[in-house]
């Protein structure tokens, strides 16, 4: 089954750090760009970081650049998203997407179910 | 990075057709046509539903057209049915590897 499946949020206190998974199958993940897009329950989409196929491209969203690092290993079919100094705006419901090509283009065609992280004293 | 322009709401009788726009800059929907519209309905997780401006993947019906022009996309409804009621997002490709979504619209069918 083509899907991805993402863990690792959960409860932190603020300047604490927090590491999401994401556990991709069913289809060749080192073809594709990997990225991370998040939520506020009710509110709008917001990406977050993003990676080509080989790790050569990494990008990150203003908001979270010099605190979130997303990597990938291609031969754990797995992506991460590395997060420190967290503070309350970054809780949400965190989607590991898949990208249409090998490098960033935004073309989202899978998304997992997400990982709540809520970041609270 | 600042976000793409969307109006928060648009809507239609069934049958009709509604036209949501979404306004970015020179350094976005205006230099780059890789923009993306995505359909999510409540509880759910996005879908795509227009790639590269103007392009459907599978399955999206043709009822559903993307277009560019300068630094504005568009996202046309055509003979809208009850299931189309949903928030709908665009996104753009901003360089250096960076992507920005528009705020989302509302879009409610009368």
């Amino acid at each position: 089954e083509v899907q991805l499946v993402e863990s690792g949020g959960g409860l932190v206190q603020p300047g604490r750090s927090l590491r999401l998974s994401c556990a991709a199958s069913g289809f060749t993940f080192d073809d594709y760009a990997m990225h991370w897009v998040r939520q506020v329950p009710g509110k709008g989409l917001e990406w977050v970081s993003g990676t080509s196929w080989n790790s050569g491209s990494t990008g990150h969203a203003d908001s979270v650049k010099g605190r979130f690092t997303i990597s990938r290993d291609n031969a754990k079919n797995s992506l991460y998203l590395q997060m420190n100094s967290l503070r309350s705006e970054d809780t949400a419901l965190y989607y590991c997407v898949k990208d249409m090509q090998p490098d960033i283009f935004g073309y989202f065609d899978l998304w997992g179910r997400g990982t709540l992280v809520t970041v609270s004293a | 990075q600042s976000a793409l322009t969307q109006p928060p709401s648009a809507s239609g009788s069934p049958g009709q057709s509604v036209t949501i726009s979404c306004t970015g800059t020179s350094s976005d929907i205006g230099y780059y046509d890789y923009v993306a519209w995505y359909q999510q309905h409540p509880g759910k997780a996005p879908k795509l539903m227009i790639y590269e401006v103007s392009k459907r993947p599978s399955g999206v019906p043709d009822r559903f057209s993307g277009s560019k022009s300068g630094n504005t996309a568009s996202l046309t409804v055509s003979g809208l049915q009850a299931e189309d009621e949903a928030d709908y997002y665009c996104c753009s490709y901003a360089g250096y590897s960076v992507e920005v979504f528009g705020g989302g619209t509302k879009l409610t069918v009368l």
